[in-house]
C-alpha cells in the first residue's frame, strides 16, 4: 500500500495570510490526526478526524481548523498566520476499527511551513 | 493530566554500546505504546511497539519493556551503529472525548559515535 502523503511539502507565507495543507491517508485508514512539530515543543497534537467528524482537538487557537472528506483525505487550514506558526506539520493515519482500540499511527512526510 | 515524560533529551554512545530511553505516562487506560525514529528531514517512522498484555518485545537489536504498574516503558537498542543516530519519540494514548489521542514525549537525540 502507498504510504501517507502530504502536499505541498514546502510553503513560504507572510504574516496575516492563510494556508491550506492536504493529507491523503493510507488506503483503508479512516482516522487522520494532525501534529505541529517545532524544535522547542516537539510533536503537538492539533486535531483528529474520523468519518468526516472532528473527534479530538488539541490546545491550539481557533485559527487552526481542519476537515475530512468522504474519501478520508483531510485538510488543515491556518488563518491569519503568525511568525510562530512556522513549523513542520505532520499528519498521521490509522485504521481505527473501533473507538476504544488504540491503533498504530503512520506519519506522512510533513509540510514545512515558513512564515515571514 | 495528559503527560508523557521522556528522558534523556540527548544521549551519546560509542558504536557497539547500548542505549536506553525511558518514558513515563499518566493515563492508566493506555495499553499501546509505540516508539518512533525520526531522521533529519524525514518523517517519524514506527520502529517498535508494545501492548500492555506483554512486558517485553524484541525485534533484532531493538527491544521495548513495559511496566504498567509504574506507568513507564523503555526503548533498548543494543550494539548501536552510526545509522541509529536520530531522534526517538515515545507516545502513549490518552483518553479524550470517548476515544484516544496520542501524546508524544519530547524526544531523545541519540548520537552514535564511530
Amino acid at each position: 500500500k502507498a504510504g501517507v502523503t502530504q502536499t505541498p511539502r514546502y510553503l513560504i507565507k507572510t504574516r496575516g495570510q492563510q494556508v491550506t495543507l492536504s493529507c491523503s491517508p493510507i488506503s483503508g485508514h479512516r482516522s487522520v490526526s494532525w501534529y505541529q512539530q517545532t524544535p522547542g515543543q516537539g510533536l503537538q497534537f492539533l486535531f483528529e478526524y474520523f468519518s468526516e467528524t472532528q473527534r479530538n482537538k488539541g490546545n491550539f487557537p481557533g485559527r487552526f481548523s481542519g476537515r475530512q472528506f468522504s474519501n478520508s483525505r483531510s485538510e488543515m487550514n491556518v488563518s491569519t498566520l503568525e511568525l510562530g506558526d512556522s513549523a513542520l506539520y505532520l499528519c498521521a493515519s490509522s485504521l481505527v476499527s473501533r473507538s476504544e482500540i488504540q491503533e498504530t499511527q503512520y506519519f506522512g512526510p510533513g509540510t514545512r511551513l515558513l512564515v515571514l | 493530566g495528559e503527560n508523557v515524560e521522556q528522558h534523556p533529551s540527548t544521549l551519546s554512545v560509542q558504536e557497539g554500546d547500548s542505549a536506553v530511553i525511558k518514558c513515563t505516562y499518566s493515563d492508566s487506560a493506555s495499553n499501546y505504546f509505540p516508539w518512533y525514529k525520526q531522521e533529519l528531514g524525514k518523517r517519524p517512522q514506527l520502529i517498535i511497539d508494545i501492548r500492555s498484555n506483554v512486558g517485553e518485545k524484541k525485534d533484532q537489536r531493538i527491544a521495548v519493556t513495559l511496566n504498567k504498574t509504574a506507568k513507564h516503558f523503555s526503548l533498548h537498542i543494543t550494539e548501536t551503529q552510526p545509522e541509529d543516530s536520530a531522534v526517538y519519540f515515545c507516545a502513549a494514548p490518552h483518553r479524550a472525548s470517548g476515544t484516544y489521542k496520542y501524546i508524544f514525549g519530547t524526544g531523545t537525540r541519540l548520537k552514535v559515535l564511530a
